[in-house]
């Protein structure tokens, strides 16, 4: 059963426009959530985190939205670029373990 | 630091033969992570290590997966036998602490079982 899932498998952005990915969860006790970019042949890199008690966090170009009502969490980057390419991967952590989605494939035109 | 370094980067064998992933996780992490990617499920945890214990294998499919840590710096994932479905990247992560919200990921092994 996906406890974390991303129902968009890509997405395509104009370069300099906004990408949002978006990702559900079906689990109210996870703590932490988290964002992975993965470029082909290399393992997924930390890109962005936000605590359960928050509901927005921002780093750059990068903002993560959480709505734990709707437990809903979305990535937003502004402006896009070509380099942002890749598969984005939601994650979801309670304690000892982390819950990934499926992966989104965001491509930025340029 | 080198990060979580995996070995072999691919592997192709031939169903029915016994397969053996290595890991070494960053120096200093305490726990240690075993995830599978495919297209259809994305990336799911497999077995999870704290001071080089197994704290939980429910995430292996099925008996003819193994995993070990026999000390601090080494860790194995074994199938045998090895089937067709196998056939995925595997990748093992770190983190520095048991609970640590924050996982270090090596470049994966590419699995494919002919």
């Amino acid at each position: 059963d996906q406890q974390v899932k991303q129902n968009s498998p890509s997405l395509s952005v104009q370069e300099g426009r906004i990408s949002i990915l978006n990702c559900d969860y079906t689990n109210s006790m996870f703590d932490y959530f988290l964002w992975y970019k993965k470029y082909p042949a290399e393992g997924p890199t930390f890109l962005i985190s936000i605590s359960s008690i928050k509901d927005k966090n921002e780093d750059g170009r990068f903002t993560v939205f959480l709505n734990k009502s709707a437990k809903h969490l979305s990535l937003h980057i502004v402006p896009s670029q070509p380099g942002d390419s890749a598969v984005y991967f939601c994650a979801a952590n309670t304690g000892n373990q982390f819950y990934f989605g499926t992966g989104t494939s965001l491509t930025v035109i340029p | 630091d080198a990060g979580v370094i995996q070995s072999p980067r691919h592997e192709v064998t031939e169903m029915g033969q016994e397969v053996t992933l290595r890991c070494k996780p960053i120096s200093g992490h305490n726990s240690l992570f075993w995830y599978r990617q495919t297209m259809m499920r994305g990336l799911e945890l497999l077995i999870y290590f704290n001071n080089n214990v197994p704290i939980d294998d429910s995430g292996m499919p099925e008996d003819r997966f193994s995993a070990k840590m026999p000390n601090a710096s080494f860790s194995t994932l074994k199938i045998q036998p090895s089937e067709p479905r196998d056939s995925a990247v595997y990748f093992c992560a770190s983190s520095p602490q048991f609970g640590d919200t924050e996982a270090f990921f090596g470049q994966g092994t590419r699995l494919t079982v002919v």
